[in-house]
């Protein structure tokens, strides 16, 4: 199946500071998601990004299709952001998204 | 909209025990999965269903079984719990191949 590597795998920011997620993926894919799961538990969906870029607010997704990786972005971090990102990706509309190992984010006041 | 909701949100069980992990969704979504996470690692993908009446496994099936005879209801069943089975599970739907929204996750303890 298609592989997914994030990094780093641990990140610890000072409040304010700007970051850069990886995601690498070892095949061509039609879905690419990013999620944010809280200190809660809660998974909330922060971007649909197949190819292109996106933002949203502080956030913000690129993703290069023919290179195969997706980068995100997050600006003037806060202690809200905290938790881990994933990212996830589907091959060919089978409905099964391959999750990586997340990037535990850490943002310190 | 409830979105989708899990029940329980914590159980405990022992070992050789069944039970069935609740899912249901509000958005009229043809696409319903269930996912366990493990310390560590990312979400892996157990049983997914594209429609009622239809379901297929995905990537760690094995000691688990599923239906889906509504839209709205996708439950998870253990058929007899192993210490394996420890996980948090989390119910996911969505329409079409976009976005994806996760339910809160219930916390399972098998002894």
């Amino acid at each position: 199946g298609i592989q997914v590597e994030q990094s780093p795998p641990d990140l610890i920011l000072q409040e304010g500071a700007n970051s850069t997620l990886r995601c690498n993926f070892s095949d061509s894919v039609n879905n690419l998601q990013w999620f944010h799961q809280n200190p809660w538990g809660q998974l909330i969906n922060l971007f649909y990004i197949p190819s292109g870029t996106k933002q949203n607010g502080r956030l913000s997704a690129t993703t290069v299709a023919t290179e195969r990786y997706s980068l995100l972005y997050i600006s003037s971090s806060q202690t809200t952001d905290s938790g881990v990102y994933f990212c996830a990706v589907e091959q060919g509309g089978d409905y099964k998204l391959s999750f990586g190992a997340g990037t535990t984010v850490t943002v310190r006041a | 909209n409830a979105g989708v909701t899990q029940t329980p949100k914590f159980q405990v069980l022992k070992t050789g025990q069944s039970m069935t992990l609740q899912c249901a969704q509000d958005m009229n979504h043809e696409y319903m999965s269930w996912y366990r996470q493990d310390p560590g690692m990312g979400l892996r993908l157990i049983h997914y269903s594209v429609g009622a009446g239809i379901t297929d496994q995905g990537e760690v099936p094995n000691g688990y079984n599923v239906s889906r005879s509504t839209t709205e209801d996708f439950p998870l069943r253990l058929l007899s719990a192993a210490p394996s089975q420890t996980s948090v599970y989390f119910c996911a739907s969505r329409t079409g191949g976009l976005t994806q929204y996760f339910g809160p996750g219930t916390r399972l303890l098998v002894l």
